[in-house]
């Protein structure tokens, strides 16, 4: 498998600020990262696949420019929550495509979002 | 709309039982099927995974069957421990690096 690490594992920020989330895979170069966002007691629902060196690709219904990906290098990926509304308080999670293990991710251990 | 379901949020089970988890899937185009186990405040850790082209896969304590015909999925847990207590997730993958989440099963394994 791959070591995904997520920083800062918990955030509280006001309202109308903006958060970085940080996605690393400590042993492995991914070429491909994938965001998922949780709600209480709800499934893991992607909001969208990073790829290194190119854009991001946005599942439908998330705003790409609120929500904004930078994968700069094989093992780190951002999410950048921007202008974060209460409503933004979720888990978001960051996973690492291990490619050729037939579709396994291995997800990093979260974010906690709280926003006032 | 839902392509996979865990239609039981949550399940019961003594120490020692086989706990068997479901799960059902709409997309016929789904060709690998993983379970995932988490706590909260953690992130997912990867359990079992089954081509579609196999209908059972074991690891230890842990199988998954796989019931192409009905579209469904189901892990058994034998025998049940109480570190096993978590929210039990199944996903789908249609030949693509994008998985699907079910919605998730609590499950308790009490003494």
């Amino acid at each position: 498998g791959a070591v995904v690490s997520q920083h800062p594992s918990w955030v509280i920020c006001k309202s109308g600020t903006s958060v970085k989330i940080e996605c690393r895979s400590l042993d492995f170069q991914a070429t491909t990262m994938f965001w998922y966002r949780q709600f209480p007691k709800q499934s893991l629902m992607l909001m969208a696949t990073s790829n290194e060196g190119s854009k991001a690709t946005y599942e439908q219904g998330v705003e790409k420019d609120k929500f904004l990906i930078n994968h700069a290098s094989l093992t780190l990926s951002t999410l950048t929550v921007t202008s974060a509304h209460p409503e933004d308080s979720s888990f978001y999670i960051c996973s690492v495509s291990v490619t050729g293990t037939s579709y396994e991710q291995y997800f990093g251990p979260g974010t906690r979002l709280t926003v006032t | 709309d839902q392509q996979v379901k865990q239609n039981s949020p949550s399940l019961s089970v003594q120490e020692g039982r086989i706990s068997i988890l479901n799960c059902d899937y709409t997309n016929s185009m789904f060709d690998y099927f993983l379970w995932y186990k988490k706590y909260p405040a953690e992130g997912p850790t990867f359990l079992i995974s089954i081509s579609s082209i196999k209908d059972k896969n074991e690891d230890g304590r842990f199988t998954v069957f796989l019931n192409k015909s009905a579209k469904h999925l189901s892990l058994h847990i034998v025998p049940s421990q109480p570190g096993d207590s978590a929210v039990y997730f199944c996903a789908a993958s249609d030949n693509t690096d994008k998985l699907i989440f079910g919605t998730g099963t609590r499950l308790q394994v009490f003494p």
